[in-house]
């Protein structure tokens, strides 16, 4: 069974450009969750989906914004990029979210903004 | 606002010997706890978890116990392998749709 892949891996930026990340998830597995990881702050929490609909939503500003579509791959937005949002973007899928049902992680975008 | 937070950003441990990480929380309505592993240049993946109602769960070398009252969890791993070296993350959800995590703790395992 594949695992969670994220495209693209790295990307580079500059301020005030948008940028659009893609995660397919495992097959069968209707939930993602994306997270932003920087230095010292470990995994915060951005959003999640299930069944093309957004259930919860991490402290972000509206900059950030996502999608999923009907077959659970779910893309994430960024509008008008800073440099503080040079970070490490991951995406992780599960059966159904919450409860004792582990998510699988995808290797994650680098994204660089200059 | 930290809800789950892993005070010690990194740990060194002998080979063998036994590696215990730490992670307390402060939401009382979190009803399960997760830890992961993560290597470099790849995503976290999924080590051991624990219901909120029991205290302990053990899976080969890894051992999660909670403490409800203190609002504290642990994970211990006996023995320690080198290839044990890794940023460990803890997890934890209260019963919605996120996963809240900590900020990781780098653990060293030296041969």
């Amino acid at each position: 069974k594949a695992g969670v892949t994220q495209t693209p891996r790295y990307l580079i930026k500059t301020r005030g450009q948008q940028v659009t990340l893609s995660c397919s998830p495992i097959s069968g597995h209707r939930s993602v969750s994306w997270y932003q990881q920087t230095p010292g702050q470990g995994l915060q929490f951005l959003f999640e989906y299930f069944s093309e609909t957004q259930r919860n939503k991490g402290n972000f500003p509206g900059r950030f914004s996502g999608r999923q579509f009907s077959n659970s791959r779910s893309e994430m937005n960024v509008s008008t990029l800073e440099l503080g949002d040079s970070a490490l973007y991951l995406c992780a899928s599960s059966l159904v979210a919450g409860g004792p049902h582990e998510q699988f992680f995808g290797p994650g975008t680098r994204l660089t903004v200059l | 606002d930290q809800q789950v937070k892993q005070n010690s950003p990194s740990l060194s441990v002998q080979e063998g010997r036994i590696s215990i990480l730490n992670c307390d929380y402060t939401n009382s309505m979190f009803d399960y706890f997760l830890w992961y592993k993560k290597y470099p240049a790849e995503g976290p993946t999924f080590l051991i978890s624990i219901s909120s109602i029991k205290d302990k769960n053990e899976d080969g070398r890894f051992t999660v116990f909670l403490n409800k009252s203190a609002k504290h969890l642990s994970l211990h791993i006996v023995p320690s392998q080198p290839g044990d070296s890794a940023v460990y993350f803890c997890a934890a959800r209260d019963g919605g749709f996120k996963t809240i995590f900590g900020a990781g703790t780098r653990l060293f395992v030296k041969a």
